[in-house]
């Protein structure tokens, strides 16, 4: 079967920097995804992946490691409003999107 | 209006109602998704329309019927539903998703409570 596994929950503290893991197991891979979801609001979209290595877009960088299954998304210089869920998403062989379960981040001051 | 919108963004029904939830997309894209939102579990895609045409129904139950009439309105009708159906109703909406990123912009939800 098709499987993304993340952290259920992380906390980290304001200004640090925080890493969350996502790896995979999909029939077929075409591409990877990071969205945030704040509590009651709908996920936005933060960054793709399909090609491995490093992504970065201001504050927010993904990595990806198509032969591990393995990518994560790294948050630098934290801010009270990254307090959010982070969805990893997989687009499989059949270009579905296969999510994980996400991952609330808490930060603290 | 911009992006994804969803209406009601909240609704309590009894089980033998018959409701309907609508999402519209002003984005211009051709492909719109109904996805289920559970606590603490992953999205679980049910209906997917590529220009109009249903291309996926990931085994959902007939108590949910979607309807697609035109490539910016979706609809998800429901009746007889179960208590365990109660979740946050999510639409989405992309480009072709066999190309590039296309990523999923998503509508604000529609949170469903069924007594």
């Amino acid at each position: 079967g098709q499987n993304i596994d993340q952290p259920t929950e992380m906390t980290a503290t304001e200004g640090a920097i925080v890493q969350i893991n996502c790896t995979y197991q999909t029939s077929g891979f075409n591409g990877l995804f990071w969205y945030q979801q704040h509590a009651g609001e709908a996920p936005t979209f933060l960054s793709y992946n399909v090609l491995d290595g490093l992504e970065e877009k201001g504050r927010f960088s993904s990595f990806l490691s198509r032969s591990k299954g393995y990518s994560y998304l790294l948050l630098k210089e934290l801010q009270m409003k990254d307090s959010a869920s982070y969805l990893c998403a997989v687009r499989d062989g059949n270009y579905q999107l296969i999510w994980g379960a996400g991952t609330k981040l808490i930060i603290k001051p | 209006e911009t992006g994804v919108t969803q209406t009601p963004r909240h609704l309590v029904m009894g089980m033998t109602n018959k409701k309907s939830l609508k999402c519209e997309q002003h984005l211009g894209h051709n492909a719109m998704y109904w996805y289920k939102q559970s606590a603490k579990k992953p999205l679980e895609l049910m209906f997917v329309y590529n220009f109009k045409e249903q291309t996926e129904n990931n085994s959902v139950p007939s108590r949910f019927s979607p309807e697609c009439p035109n490539s910016s309105h979706l609809f998800l009708h429901l009746h007889t539903l179960q208590p365990e159906d109660s979740a946050l109703y999510l639409c989405a909406s992309s480009q072709d998703p066999g190309t590039g990123p296309n990523e999923q912009f998503f509508g604000p939800g529609t949170r469903l409570t069924v007594l």
